[in-house]
């Protein structure tokens, strides 16, 4: 199965900024899937991104606060602009289902102060 | 409204036992169930995936079974470890692949 390296880890910010966060997957996806998960909250998806094409927001998140971009089949990053405290949550992208599942990465933790 | 469910409840068992974990869902078709583990400040680990036309799954010590008439799919863990102490999330499938809803996930604490 994919492996995928996602950075940061963890970061804590101040309101009004934005992070880029980024995934790295050692092989070559179609699809890649943006999450965030809110503490004791099931995983929630922010939008499915394919390449060369625009990203699909689910219900709740538009493309303005969660910018995407999916310039190759092995990248992707999703930004968090003009952040707010209540943005504060923990963000994986994950990769394909297939018969081995997700892949996902193993999350960045941010906090906004 | 459509609703995956898992116990919020921690479940706490005694090392060598028998964990069990329910999922259960209302107002999906899936064409598939997984399930996943989660350490803290881990991305979820894929352990197993079960279609509709199959009762049981089998992995190791874990055992997962469907059922599409009570809508519900049950998480074994035979012999239990300390090293399974973690959140066990289940997943539905409800577009063919293209986009999977994920319980809140049961925390297992198994004492040693």
């Amino acid at each position: 199965s994919a492996v995928i390296s996602q950075k940061p880890s963890r970061d804590i910010c101040q309101r009004g900024t934005s992070l880029t966060i980024q995934c790295q997957v050692d092989s070559q996806v179609t699809m890649m899937f943006w999450y965030r998960q809110q503490p004791g909250q099931s995983l929630t998806l922010i939008a499915t991104a394919n390449q060369g094409s625009e990203a699909t927001y689910e219900s709740g998140f538009v493309i303005d606060k969660f910018p995407i971009s999916r310039p190759n089949l092995t990248f992707s990053t999703l930004t968090v602009s003009n952040m707010s405290p209540e943005d504060s949550s923990i963000y994986l992208c994950s990769v394909d289902p297939g018969q081995d599942g997700y892949t996902f990465g193993s999350g960045t933790r941010l906090t906004v102060v | 409204s459509q609703k995956i469910e898992q116990n919020s409840e921690a479940l706490n068992i005694q090392e060598g036992k028998t964990a069990t974990l329910t999922c259960n869902y209302t107002n999906y078709s899936p064409a598939y169930l997984q399930w996943y583990r989660q350490d803290p400040g881990r991305g979820p680990v894929f352990l197993l995936l079960i279609r509709e036309n199959e009762k049981e799954k089998r992995k190791e010590r874990l055992k997962v079974t469907f059922d599409t008439t009570l809508k519900q799919s049950l998480f074994h863990i035979t012999a239990s470890q300390p090293a399974d102490s973690a959140t066990y999330l289940c997943a539905l499938d409800i577009t063919g692949g293209f986009k999977t809803i994920f319980g809140a996930g049961t925390r297992l604490f198994v004492k040693a």
